[in-house]
């Protein structure tokens, strides 16, 4: 059965630096979603993505963060200048219909981020 | 903006008995989904049932069932016949209809199964 993956499942950076989290959506989805989870926390939206374009950012995806489909199968989440508090679970999510009926969305196992 | 609360952080039953999870929402919107998420320990999420607010009959998926109450905004998680494998974090979700801002998640239920 098809699955979304995630690379790396744990990444350790120093506060400052460039992350990039890698997710390959499941092939035939077109919506593409990014989520994190804070520890402790809930699960909270960040980005949704159709047609190489953002359609949905929350107010936690600021200028900070970007979002690319470079290759027609990977979907990648950027953090140019890391701090802190961006250290959290970081779910990706495609879905093969979209928002309109709510379709299922398929998540990937997780990144998690360490920022020292 | 909605919210989804989940006032059971943790909750255990004995295998075959039936358990059910609470989950309360708040919305202005009037076209909106709920649904139930499963994570057992290490693996991915995984939907479990999904309800559509229009409609007044509650959705059921094999020993998965909802209890839709509109009104109170309420959408409780009855598992009957409780198994070892539904050993997992169960999360309630919301999404508007139409709305590209992904889901809005509750903080979790730990539901264990015990032998």
């Amino acid at each position: 059965e098809p699955e979304v993956t995630q690379t790396p499942s744990h990444q350790v950076t120093q506060m400052g630096q460039e992350v990039i989290l890698r997710c390959v959506p499941i092939s035939n989805h077109l919506y593409f979603y990014w989520y994190r989870q804070i520890l402790g926390q809930k699960v909270e939206f960040l980005v949704s993505f159709y047609n190489n374009e953002i359609s949905e950012k929350s107010e936690i995806f600021d200028d900070q963060f970007s979002v690319e489909r470079p290759d027609g199968s990977n979907f990648t989440l950027k953090i140019r200048s890391t701090k802190l508090e961006d250290s959290a679970m970081y779910f990706c999510a495609s879905s093969l219909g979209g928002w309109r009926g709510a379709d299922e969305q398929f998540f990937g196992p997780g990144t998690r981020l360490t920022v020292l | 903006a909605q919210t989804v609360t989940q006032s059971q952080p943790e909750m255990s039953v004995q295998e075959a008995e039936t358990v059910t999870l609470s989950c309360t929402y708040d919305t202005s919107e009037s076209n909106y989904y709920l649904f139930w998420y499963k994570q057992p320990p290490s693996r991915q999420m995984i939907l479990v049932i999904r309800q559509e607010a229009y409609k007044q009959q509650n959705a059921t998926e094999n020993r998965f069932s909802v209890n839709f109450q509109k009104a109170a905004k309420s959408f409780s998680l009855k598992i009957s016949d409780s198994q070892l494998g539904d050993t997992a974090m169960y999360f309630c979700a919301f999404m508007k209809r139409g709305g590209a801002d992904g889901l809005t998640f509750g903080k979790g239920t730990h539901l264990i199964i015990q032998p």
